[in-house]
C-alpha cells in the first residue's frame, strides 16, 4: 500500500523558517518524481514544487521561488521542503504527492496519483 | 499560465441522479487533464488522468471526456459518499494548474 506521511508543520512568525518532511512507503521511491502541493484554508489547490527521480530537475512556483527549496534522499525514502522568509500568504496545508509525467522521461508538469494527509503551516505573529 | 475554469460552482442533486461537471481551459491542453475528488478534512484523490483514464480503484460510475479546451467529469449515479469538491488539473504546460473546484452536494 502506498503511503506518504508529512511532518514538520506548525506555527511560525513572518520571516521565519520551517522544514517539512515526507516519508514514503509501499513503492520504489527512487523511481518516482515527487511534488509539494498546498491548499490555503477554504481555498483551492496550488502546486508548489517538483523534484525528479534523481533530483536532476527541480521546479518551483513563482510564488515561492527563491524562498523554498525542495530536496530528496532516496536512501531514506524522503522528500523535504525547506521554507524560508515565510509570509502570511504561505499559510496552508502542505501535501506531499507522488507525481506522474505525461511522457516517459522527466518532462513536467505532473499529475498526482497518491497524496499524503497533509501538514498545516500557519504563518502569523 | 493556463487558467482552468470549472462550472458550476455548486451542484446539488439527489442520490441516483447524474452529475456533469465542466472544466474549460484557456488554451489547449490536449488530453493532459486530471480530475481529483476531495472530501472535507481529507487529501485529494485522483479519479481520472489523461482526460478519460481511470485511476486505480475508481468505480466506473465516474467517467471523464473531452480534449483540447473542454472537458467533463460525469458521475452516472450519485451516491451519498460522492459529496465532495472536485478539481480539474492540467499537466501539459508549466506551471501545472488547478481549477477552482466544483462542490457536489447530495440532497
Amino acid at each position: 500500500e502506498v503511503q506518504l506521511v508529512e511532518s514538520g508543520g506548525g506555527l511560525v512568525k513572518p520571516g521565519g523558517s520551517l522544514r517539512l518532511s515526507c516519508v514514503a512507503s509501499g513503492f520504489t521511491f527512487s523511481s518516482y518524481h515527487m511534488d509539494w502541493v498546498r491548499q490555503a484554508p477554504g481555498k483551492g489547490l496550488e502546486w508548489v514544487s517538483s523534484i525528479t527521480r534523481s533530483s536532476t530537475y527541480i521546479y518551483y512556483a513563482a510564488s515561492v521561488k527563491g524562498r523554498f527549496t525542495i530536496s530528496r534522499d532516496n536512501a531514506k525514502n524522503s522528500v523535504y521542503l525547506q521554507m524560508n522568509s515565510l509570509r502570511a500568504e504561505d499559510t496552508a496545508v502542505y501535501y506531499c504527492a507522488r507525481a506522474r509525467p505525461y511522457c516517459d522521461g522527466d518532462c513536467s508538469p505532473f499529475y498526482f496519483d497518491y497524496w499524503g494527509q497533509g501538514t498545516l503551516v500557519t504563518v502569523s505573529s | 499560465e493556463i487558467v482552468l475554469t470549472q462550472s458550476p460552482g455548486t451542484l446539488s442533486l439527489s442520490p441516483g441522479e447524474r452529475a456533469t461537471l465542466s472544466c474549460r481551459a484557456s488554451q489547449s491542453v490536449s488530453s493532459y487533464l486530471a480530475w481529483y475528488q476531495q472530501k472535507p478534512g481529507q487529501a485529494p484523490r485522483l479519479l481520472i488522468y489523461g482526460a478519460s483514464s481511470w485511476a486505480t480503484g475508481i468505480p466506473d460510475r465516474f467517467s471523464g471526456t473531452g480534449s483540447g479546451t473542454d472537458f467533463a467529469l460525469t458521475i452516472s449515479r450519485l451516491e451519498p459518499e460522492d459529496s465532495a469538491v472536485y478539481y480539474c488539473q492540467q499537466y501539459v504546460k508549466s506551471p501545472g494548474t488547478f481549477g477552482q473546484g466544483t462542490k457536489v452536494e447530495i440532497k
